[in-house]
């Protein structure tokens, strides 16, 4: 089955600990998402990628990174400068990112809920 | 720019009742929209979108939405609401370079 796959499910840190959440998804799209949700404020976007070796900031990008190595995983790193990571994270795919991709639908993966100890 | 107004973040109604879930959107563009479902701990899922082809879309599970770009809305309605559909519901508009803009979210509670 094609999907998005995210792992852990739950993860709890340290104070000043670096965590990496994992993304992959078999489905071949080009372009991948890293969203912040927090109760009553909607998704927000941290990053995304539109292809391979290449991505951008989103809206609340500091304090985490990314890398896109491959098509298929987009690992997103919670370092020690994110002041208030916990929340629930959510990774999404689509099949392009670019100026024709406007009318394409976000997949979704199952997320990742982040806890700080 | 692009932005998205959900209306009330708390929706009530009895099973059986029509659902209405409100949504304003602000576009630069000709607007892409879409709706999204979210069950508790768990991803989101497309419910139905809207790409200029037809104002009424119809989706899954029984919704559907019709894009009023005089209202600049696309409103989800469901005829009757069932015990299943309670989630929180998403709308968004597609920005550039496939980005989407997501709305606050609106919870659905559904009375037996």
């Amino acid at each position: 089955d094609g999907g998005i796959t995210q792992s852990p499910k739950y993860l709890f840190r340290k104070e000043g600990q670096n965590v990496t959440l994992s993304c992959e998804q078999n489905l071949n799209h080009d372009a991948m998402y890293w969203y912040r949700q927090d109760p009553g404020q909607g998704l927000r976007l941290i990053y995304y990628s539109q292809i391979v070796n290449d991505f951008q900031k989103g809206d609340i990008a500091e304090g985490y990174s990314v890398s896109r190595e491959k098509k298929e995983s987009f690992p997103l790193t919670v370092t020690s400068a994110q002041k208030n990571p916990t929340a629930f994270y959510l990774c999404a795919s689509s099949t392009s990112g670019m100026t024709s991709g406007r009318s394409n639908e976000q997949f979704f993966g199952p997320g990742t809920r982040l806890t700080v100890l | 720019a692009q932005s998205v107004t959900q209306l009330g973040s708390h929706v009530s109604v009895s099973e059986g009742a029509l659902v209405l879930l409100r949504c304003n959107y602000s576009s630069s563009v000709p607007p892409y929209l879409f709706w999204y479902v979210q069950y508790p701990n768990q991803g989101l899922q497309l419910l139905l979108k809207y790409t200029s082809a037809a104002t009424l879309v119809k989706g899954i599970n029984g919704f559907e939405a019709e894009f009023k770009k005089s209202e600049t809305s696309f409103h989800l309605t469901k005829p009757s609401a069932h015990m299943s559909d309670a989630a929180e519901y998403f709308c968004a508009v597609s920005g550039w370079g496939g980005k989407l803009i997501f709305g606050q979210g609106t919870e659905l509670s559904v009375k037996p």
